[in-house]
């Protein structure tokens, strides 16, 4: 195992179009978190999966904004109606149920023009 | 809401020289604090976590000290090379399942 995952590494879309990211986290870490990060900032944090259930969804997410993680291992991150505000780089992030140490993937930077 | 600050927010220092990168946060009742190292347009690389009730973490060149009651942790970089160059940034793990970032701290080691 390599590390966390993400797909694709870039993605330029149209303003309006949807958009879909894909999140693989390390093996067994049961706790998922997805950030969203401009540039010259830290990242923001968006939601918090653990396992299946999504426990926490920041106000970030505005109802564009959609996330799965359907059998608690990979997860999606959906964008519907995009706008040129949505773009950044979207990090996802795992962490094992023992320990809090968050790992991150390399990212997905988002274009939207 | 818990904040984070970094400072310098900029660093530029000679190859061979020590350096420390400072994080302040606003609220102590912190579980855990982490530093990590961002190269540009990559993620995020994990260097040190230090929880709450410890004082400091080492790892090789880097050692992260935690002062919770003050708000405050360094990173010490000792004998810093070009491949150093990168953001540093901090982050602090509240009771919530979420990390609050700082805006980061670029270095720059001129060979």
């Amino acid at each position: 195992d390599t590390g966390v995952s993400q797909d694709p590494r870039h993605k330029i879309t149209k303003r309006g179009q949807n958009v879909t990211f894909r999140c693989d986290p390390i093996s067994e870490h049961n706790r998922l978190y997805w950030y969203r990060q401009t540039l010259g900032q830290g990242p923001e944090f968006l939601t918090y999966f653990q396992n299946e259930a999504q426990l926490e969804k920041s106000r970030l997410l505005s109802d564009r904004f959609s996330a799965e993680r359907p059998k608690g291992s990979f997860s999606t991150l959906e964008i519907q109606r995009t706008e040129q505000g949505d773009s950044a780089m979207y990090l996802c992030a795992s962490s094992p149920p023992d320990r809090s140490e968050a790992f991150f993937g390399q990212g997905t930077r988002l274009t939207v023009v | 809401k818990q904040e984070v600050t970094q400072i310098p927010a900029a660093l530029s220092v000679p190859e061979g020289e020590n350096l420390v990168l400072n994080c302040s946060f606003t609220d102590s009742a912190i579980y855990n604090l982490q530093w990590f190292r961002q190269d540009p347009g990559k993620g995020l690389t994990s260097l040190l976590l230090i929880q709450s009730s410890q004082r400091e973490q080492t790892s090789g060149r880097l050692n992260a000290s935690l002062d919770k009651s003050s708000g405050r942790s360094t990173l010490y970089i000792a004998a810093s090379q070009p491949g150093d160059s990168a953001t540093y940034l901090c982050a602090v793990r509240t009771g919530a399942n979420n990390l609050f970032f700082g805006t980061g701290t670029r270095l720059t080691v001129i060979p």
